[in-house]
């Protein structure tokens, strides 16, 4: 069975900086990726996908992650921050004909003026 | 709507009571999720409907979860003899088509259950 392994539970950084999020999957062969971000009181977005093809993949509000088969991994990153990034964003796998999603348990980012 | 509605927002319970949560997906997906988020946990997948049908009720925890889909739209989430390790935040998703991973998932606000 996948799984995916969020390793930082809590993240802050100072606006403007660069940020980089984890996110490690556990899956024999080529998983679809996703991230998903969750602002409080708000339903899952989802940032972007990967299925496969150009393992960098760019998303809305300025986000990118790259596909690295070799560390089974699917990090996700920002040039700058904004405030407004501040939020939980949540890595999913789907893999092996099931149609759910596996995610990940969350990394919470505070975003420091 | 433009998005998937969920009703109740929050409920809250006694321990031994039974609850009903709501989905209206976005009208004309196909496919319809349950999961279920729980206090500093990731999202726990419940069951998939496609269509009415629910190809995948591997989530569901226990007998005392139970899920229907009517007229391929709104969805209903019951949970008999509610326990206090039931209360989290109940999310539904739908997506368009067939519910392959391709589709996009798109979540509703939650329902947020606790149970005293």
């Amino acid at each position: 069975a996948q799984s995916v392994t969020q390793p930082d539970i809590h993240i802050t950084v100072s606006e403007g900086a660069s940020l980089e999020l984890r996110c490690n999957y556990s899956y024999g062969a080529t998983p679809y990726l996703f991230w998903y971000v969750q602002s409080p009181g708000q339903g899952l977005q989802l940032l972007l996908k990967y299925f496969s093809g150009d393992t960098l993949v760019q998303g809305i509000k300025g986000f990118e992650a790259e596909f690295k088969r070799s560390q089974s991994s699917f990090n996700l990153r920002k040039p700058s921050v904004h405030w407004s990034d501040a939020a939980e964003y949540f890595c999913a796998v789907g893999a092996g004909g099931r149609r759910a999603l596996t995610f990940g348990s969350g990394t919470r980012l505070q975003v420091q003026p | 709507g433009a998005g998937v509605s969920q009703s109740p927002s929050n409920k809250v319970t006694e321990k031994g009571k039974d609850v009903e949560l709501r989905c209206d997906p976005i009208s004309g997906h196909t496919a319809l999720y349950w999961y279920r988020q729980s206090l500093g946990q990731g999202l726990e997948f419940l069951i998939y409907f496609q269509g009415n049908s629910a190809p995948d009720k591997s989530g569901l925890p226990s007998d005392r979860f139970s899920a229907e889909r009517t007229g391929g739209s709104v969805s209903t989430l019951t949970i008999q003899r509610t326990q206090q390790e039931d209360s989290a935040v109940y999310l539904c998703a739908s997506s368009l088509l067939s519910g392959g991973l391709t589709d996009t998932q798109y979540f509703g606000p939650g329902t947020r259950l606790t149970v005293l």
